[in-house]
């Protein structure tokens, strides 16, 4: 069955320090998407990044890195010199052709809300 | 492109009435839809899937009768509570899938937020 794990509930760091949060996976299929959303107060997602499961590049946006390894079944986000602006709950998503039956869906880790203090 | 939206974006009801959720998809047409539900501080959980022009497909557990789905069109869906209690109150969220895209993409509505007194 697929699942997700974020075993971090909530995080706690100080302005400008680095911050990763953790994502791990289970999936029987071998072509599935990886995704993390950000959650503001406001409840709106914001999409952040998707990775399929044939690339395990890792990606760099800005502030924002992502580290895949297929090995660990983990696909981790890290946020470089954060930002008050950057607390948020976090979900870490994935998606397969659920059961061979072609529709995706997604199923979402429990969250990491993170606090970052000025 | 890609915008969804839900109306209304927070809605109190009293208990034992029924309100319906819209999600449209505004700018493209979408061929399958989803809601999801979200409690406070909890992740979300998705309830239902739809296709235009058939019935929903509800997840284990989720009350078919009490969550009615409707998917009209290509565009918009909707989600009915009916005779809602206190314990509905939560965030709804609806996503969508464009039909001329890969059907791993989904994108979601601004959701909506009930609470039943």
């Amino acid at each position: 069955a697929q699942k997700v794990t974020q075993a971090q509930t909530e995080i706690s760091v100080v302005e400008k320090e680095d911050v990763t949060l953790d994502c791990v996976y289970e999936t029987r299929d071998t072509t599935y998407y990886l995704f993390w959303y950000k959650q503001p107060p406001s409840g709106e997602l914001v999409f952040l990044i998707r990775r399929n499961s044939f690339d395990e590049q890792n990606e760099i946006s800005g502030r924002y890195s992502w580290n895949f390894q297929k090995s660990t079944s983990s696909f981790n986000f890290t946020i470089t010199a954060s930002q008050v602006v950057d607390s948020a709950v976090y979900f870490c998503a994935l998606s397969d052709p659920t059961w061979g039956s072609g529709t995706y869906k997604y199923i979402f880790g429990t969250g990491t809300r993170l606090k970052v203090l000025a | 492109g890609a915008v969804v939206s839900q109306h209304p974006s927070w809605v109190i009801c009293k208990s034992g009435t029924s309100v319906k959720i819209e999600c449209r998809s505004l700018d493209f047409q979408a061929t399958t839809m989803f809601w999801y539900r979200q409690f406070p501080k909890q992740s979300l959980m998705l309830m239902a899937t739809s296709n235009e022009g058939s019935k929903a497909t509800y997840e284990q557990g989720v009350e078919k009768d009490k969550f009615l789905i409707n998917h009209a069109s290509l565009t918009l869906s909707t989600l009915t509570v009916t005779s809602a209690h206190p314990e509905d109150s939560s965030f709804y969220i609806c996503s969508a899938r464009d039909r001329g895209l890969p059907s791993y993409e989904q994108y979601f509505g601004p959701g909506t937020r009930l609470t039943v007194t």
